[in-house]
């Protein structure tokens, strides 16, 4: 079982450079998320889509753009990366937003960017 | 606005001792609550959700957590910790938007042999 897959896992940019981080999910789930993690601040809300072609802000959307052009698929874009993203970045997926439904977590990308 | 806070960073203890990790929050709503596990290099991990209805609940790995309303808490427990139990564990809460989860900003429990 899939689940939750993110691409690439490690990555190390320089900054202004720019790259795209993949997530796919394989449970036919609507609403998919990109969280970063960083010590002792737990994760945070980038962005998140409530459906195909839908995308909405979270709490940290600054620098990254995403995109939802399919279903199964999340898009997390840093156009001209800077060290301040250094990161690791979680993306999730659940069915729905009512209560009886579980986010369901990748492993996670490692990106330094230096 | 929501946020939550976890009492302690770091949590060392023995093998087959009892463990509660804390975790307050705070709401102008009625919410949800969670705790996730984070093992080494992987992703999280639900362990345990508080939805409505029994202030306890159960999880996997034999840990269980409390809703104290009143108190703003929901803290987690385990009578005796092994060493596979050692992990990043985040206390995270939503509210009416239930897929926008507020994390914790983690504890590290530590279990020494």
């Amino acid at each position: 079982n899939a689940g939750v897959t993110q691409t690439p896992k490690f990555r190390v940019l320089k900054t202004g450079q720019s790259m795209t981080l993949l997530c796919a999910q394989d449970m036919n789930h609507e609403y998919m998320y990109w969280y970063r993690q960083d010590p002792g601040m737990g994760l945070r809300l980038i962005h998140y889509s409530v459906g195909e072609g839908t995308t909405a802000k979270g709490e940290v959307p600054d620098g990254y753009n995403v995109s939802r052009l399919k279903k199964q698929n999340f898009l997390l874009g840093l156009e001209s990366a800077a060290p301040s993203q250094t990161s690791v970045y979680f993306c999730a997926s659940s069915l729905g937003t009512g209560p009886g439904n579980t986010i369901y977590f990748g492993e996670g990308s490692w990106l330094t960017v230096v | 606005a929501q946020s939550v806070t976890q009492l302690d960073s770091q949590v060392p203890v023995f093998e087959e001792a009892p463990v509660e990790l804390r975790c307050n929050y705070s709401s102008s709503v009625s919410v949800y609550l969670f705790w996730y596990v984070q093992y080494p290099n992987q992703g999280l991990q639900l362990l345990l959700k508080y939805l409505s209805g029994s202030t306890l609940v159960k999880g996997i790995n034999g840990f269980e957590a409390e809703f104290n309303k009143s108190q703003t808490s929901f803290h987690l427990r385990k009578p005796s910790v092994h060493i596979s139990d050692t992990a990043e564990y985040f206390c995270a809460v939503s509210g009416t938007s239930y897929g926008k989860l507020t994390f914790g900003q983690g504890t590290i429990l530590t279990v020494h042999p």
